[in-house]
């Protein structure tokens, strides 16, 4: 079954401290994987997509195969990175949209 | 350009009764999905609507039912409402379905069921 797991659900930082937010998933074929962010009071929105291998406010996810993992990294975290963190997948055979969420991972920067 | 609109914000229904919740998409979107977010949980999909067809759904009983209007805005409806029915109802929205396109969320409507 597709399943992605976030094992944390609290991360606890100092700031200027590294980030790593853990997400594994469980998938046959070619994972299509993303990261969305929700801050306080706002609405979730996508930070990134591995695809695109592109680095957004200083993160960046690497899709590694072997160890079936997309974790988030940013090496010296802000306190304005505060937020809740979820990872997703895009459901097999599903179209852009049908996402596989894991239950999310807060982070709090402490100043 | 708006953004994904949500209505209600937040209502309360008794359980057994039916509820429908509105989305209105990003302008020049086609594609609108829904979700389900309990507490502690992730997001969890309900169903998809493309150029008003279902195009997908996720693991939710036919009492989950859904539209989408020509102008692309969408609809959930919630028959014979549970307690386990409580959660936030997200829509999202997309320029189409397609591989590669960003969706985007609403803020979402929150459902209790007492």
């Amino acid at each position: 079954a597709q399943r992605v797991t976030q094992p944390e659900k609290l991360l606890s930082v100092f700031k200027g401290a590294p980030v790593e937010l853990k997400c594994n998933y469980s998938y046959s074929g070619s994972p299509e994987l993303f990261w969305y962010v929700q801050y306080s009071r706002q609405r979730l929105q996508l930070l990134l997509r591995h695809i695109s291998r592109e680095s957004i406010k200083g993160f960046t996810a690497d899709l590694n195969k072997g160890e079936t993992s997309f974790h988030l990294k940013k090496p010296f975290a802000q306190e304005e990175d505060s937020a809740m963190y979820y990872c997703a997948l895009q459901n097999y055979g599903g179209s852009q949209g049908n996402l596989i969420f894991g239950k999310g991972t807060k982070l709090s920067v402490k100043p | 350009e708006t953004g994904v609109t949500q209505s209600p914000t937040h209502l309360i229904k008794t359980r057994g009764q039916q509820v429908t919740l509105r989305c209105s998409s990003q302008s020049g979107h086609n594609t609108v999905s829904w979700y389900q977010q309990a507490l502690g949980q992730g997001p969890q999909f309900i169903f998809q609507y493309y150029r008003e067809e279902e195009n997908g759904r996720g693991n939710f009983p036919p009492r989950f039912s859904g539209l989408q209007f020509p102008n692309y805005s969408s609809e959930l409806n919630v028959n014979a409402l549970e307690l386990d029915d409580s959660a936030l109802y997200l829509c999202a929205s997309s320029f189409s379905p397609s591989s590669g396109n960003t969706i985007y969320f609403g803020e979402g409507s929150w459902l209790t069921v007492v």
